[in-house]
């Protein structure tokens, strides 16, 4: 079945340290691929979204994420965390067979950003 | 521009009862579709509607139902409610439907039910 996996239900990091949250997902068959952000008593808002073409892809509020095909990852990272970033993050997929806009999630990853 | 319109934002039921959950999409957006977020997963598919017509049903009884609008506007019923419907469900409008396209979601709706 099509999953993705999320390694890390819970995440901690320091203010100014490197975010890193890891995804995974179970296709030989390339994906679209999102990451979106969920705030407290918000819904979810997109960070960045690989298609095709370049494999390292830039979002918004300075993070990005990388595509490897070999490892079928697509783990996001940004350089120096903010106390802003403190949310929920969800790692989401699309698969091009589909007719249908289905996003496959996965379980989320909370972050948590220490001062 | 209104991002992607839910109500109620909140509303509590009963086991047994029926619910209504109203969406506005994007204007211009012509596909809606709706998720169900647990307390602690991921959103989970339930329904996909483009121009009106169902182009996707993910695992879910048939106690839901959803329905599009000609205004592109959109509702979900979920009839007989289980405490384990109890969730926040979400609305994403798109202007179509797979490949890239990107779901805008809105910031849902939190049903309760005892």
């Amino acid at each position: 079945a099509q999953s993705v996996t999320q390694l890390g239900s819970h995440v901690s990091v320091s203010e100014g340290a490197l975010v890193l949250l890891r995804c995974n997902y179970s296709s030989s068959v390339p994906p679209y691929l999102f990451w979106y952000v969920q705030y407290p008593n918000q819904g979810l808002q997109l960070l960045l979204k690989y298609t095709t073409g370049a494999t390292l892809v830039k979002g918004i509020n300075g993070f990005e994420a990388e595509f490897k095909k070999s490892e079928t990852s697509f783990h996001l990272t940004k350089p120096s965390a903010h106390m802003s970033d403190a949310a929920e993050y969800f790692c989401a997929v699309r698969y091009g067979s589909s007719n249908t806009g289905k996003l496959i999630f996965g379980q989320g990853t909370t972050l948590q950003v220490k001062p | 521009d209104a991002g992607v319109t839910q109500s109620p934002t909140h509303l509590i039921k009963t086991r047994g009862q029926h619910v209504t959950l109203r969406c506005s999409p994007i204007s211009g957006h012509k596909s809606v579709s709706w998720y169900q977020q647990v307390l602690g997963q991921g959103p989970q598919f339930i329904f996909q509607y483009y121009e009106k017509e169902e182009r996707g049903r993910g695992n879910f009884p048939d106690r839901f139902s959803a329905r599009q609008f000609p205004n592109y506007s959109s509702e979900l019923n979920v009839n007989a409610l289980l405490l384990g419907d109890s969730a926040l469900y979400l609305c994403a409008s798109s202007y179509e439907t797979a490949g890239a396209n990107v779901l805008t979601f809105g910031a849902g709706s939190r049903l309760t039910v005892l």
